[in-house]
């Protein structure tokens, strides 16, 4: 059984589209989180959420929003794409705070043309 | 702002030897952890650190914390190709990753 999922796993769009990722964690983990990873591998928080409540908001974007219907979900919206917003963004999750490791998902790798 | 520092940030080294990763970070963090990425994959995790003096070790791998001198070392000893990956260190303060070491085992 997949422990974290994300959907889709590649998505190449073209600039100024809209477009969502989808994050689904079965592991009863209170905690998700969005990461950035570019091209040189810098891998850059963006949002955390702890049982739907945003507690890490990281310099983003707006164009960027996160959404948890609940604790088992953790979407990423984002509008009017860029070409630097061509990346592979990881979904992952851990029990509440941040005493234990994280569990990833297997990455979606965003290519805005 | 919390800067977290890996180096060497690229490591060649030839099976069976040993070599260490140092982690640096510049505010205070009472967790540290270590994650592996193959090529092309997630990242796994290898090792939470969760107190100063904290040692722990699997397979070929062992990863100490230095609060004090703000200070994690991930040690690889007598290495094998299989161990080929980029390797991170993280904070939990506002989980701040390291740039990665990018290791290569070469027979």
């Amino acid at each position: 059984d997949t422990a974290v999922s994300q959907t889709p796993k590649y998505l190449v769009t073209q600039m100024g589209n809209d477009k969502s990722i989808k994050c689904e964690q079965n592991l009863g983990h209170d905690t998700m989180y969005w990461y950035k990873q570019d091209s040189k591998k810098f891998l850059k928080i963006m949002f955390s959420y702890n049982n739907k409540e945003l507690i890490i908001n990281e310099t983003v974007p707006n164009r960027f929003s996160p959404k948890s219907p609940d604790k088992a979900h953790l979407n990423l919206h984002i509008n009017s794409l860029e070409l630097g917003d061509s990346a592979v963004y990881f979904c992952a999750s851990s029990p509440a705070g941040s005493y234990y490791e994280q569990y990833f998902g297997p990455g979606t790798r965003l290519t805005v043309t | 702002e919390l800067k977290v520092e890996q180096n060497p940030l690229f490591l060649s080294m030839q099976e069976g030897k040993n070599y260490t990763i140092y982690c640096n970070y510049s505010t205070t963090s009472d967790r540290l952890y270590w994650y592996r990425q193959d090529p092309g994959k997630s990242l796994e995790s290898l090792f939470v650190l969760l107190s100063n003096g904290a040692v722990k070790q699997e397979g070929r791998l062992m990863a100490s914390l230095d609060t004090k001198a703000r200070l994690s070392t991930l040690h690889i000893t007598a290495a094998v190709h299989d161990l080929s990956a980029t390797y991170f260190c993280a904070s939990n303060n506002d989980m701040r990753f390291g740039a990665g070491t990018r290791l290569t085992v070469k027979p």
